[in-house]
């Protein structure tokens, strides 16, 4: 197992457009995260997941964002109708769920919105 | 409201010396508070965690500090080198311990001068 593993490292789509990213876990980590970061700015929580039920989102998750995780395994984040301010880097991380286990993050999906 | 506040002026020092990393925090009760490393166009990367009844956790050249009644956590890294240099971020628990759901304060930049 090499990590937290995203998909794409990079996106850029035309505003408007729907845009999916997957994530894979750590095999034996039954939280998963996603966060949202621009330039200057920590991680923003978006939403988690406790195997493969979705715990809580956060209120920056419009309706156009949804997130699922099947089998509670990898994760993919789903963005609709595209806009300007969707450009950000999305990570996910993982964890073992534990009182106060570190988390584990991924790479990253850069997203520009032209 | 809540804040996680951290240095937001970059912090810079010279190789060998030790920098000390600030993160205040108001409105939470967190049980437990870690320190995590991000460089550019990386996911963050998890050093250490201290729980609210510990004072001080020490791994390898870094040290972390807690207090509760401040409520603000110190990062010493001492001996720093160059390759220290990188933005910390400090995060929280946001429920007290109740769900692993971490907050992110904005980052501190540190850049270790040769």
């Amino acid at each position: 197992d090499t990590g937290v593993s995203q998909n794409p490292r990079h996106k850029i789509t035309k505003r408007g457009q729907n845009v999916t990213f997957r994530c894979d876990p750590i095999s034996e980590h039954n939280r998963l995260y996603w966060y949202r970061q621009t330039l200057g700015q920590g991680p923003e929580f978006l939403t988690y997941f406790q195997n493969e039920a979705q715990l809580e989102k956060s209120r920056l998750l419009s309706d156009r964002f949804s997130a699922e995780r099947p089998k509670g395994s990898f994760s993919t984040l789903e963005i609709q109708r595209t806009e300007q301010g969707d450009s950000a880097m999305y990570l996910c991380a993982s964890s073992l769920g534990d009182r106060g286990e570190g988390y584990t993050f991924g790479s990253g999906t850069r997203l520009t919105v032209v | 409201s809540q804040k996680i506040e951290q240095n937001s002026e970059a912090l810079n020092i010279q190789e060998g010396k030790t920098a000390t990393l600030t993160c205040n925090y108001t409105n939470y009760s967190p049980a437990y508070l870690q320190w995590y490393r991000q460089d550019p166009g990386r996911g963050p990367v998890f050093l250490l965690l201290i729980r609210e009844n510990e004072k001080e956790k020490r791994k390898e050249r870094l040290k972390v500090t807690f207090d509760t009644t401040l409520k603000q956590s110190l990062f010493h890294i001492t001996a720093s080198q160059p390759a220290d240099s990188a933005t910390y971020l400090c995060a929280l628990d946001k429920d007290g311990g109740a769900t692993n759901k971490l907050i992110f304060g904005t980052g501190t930049l540190l850049a270790v001068q040769p």
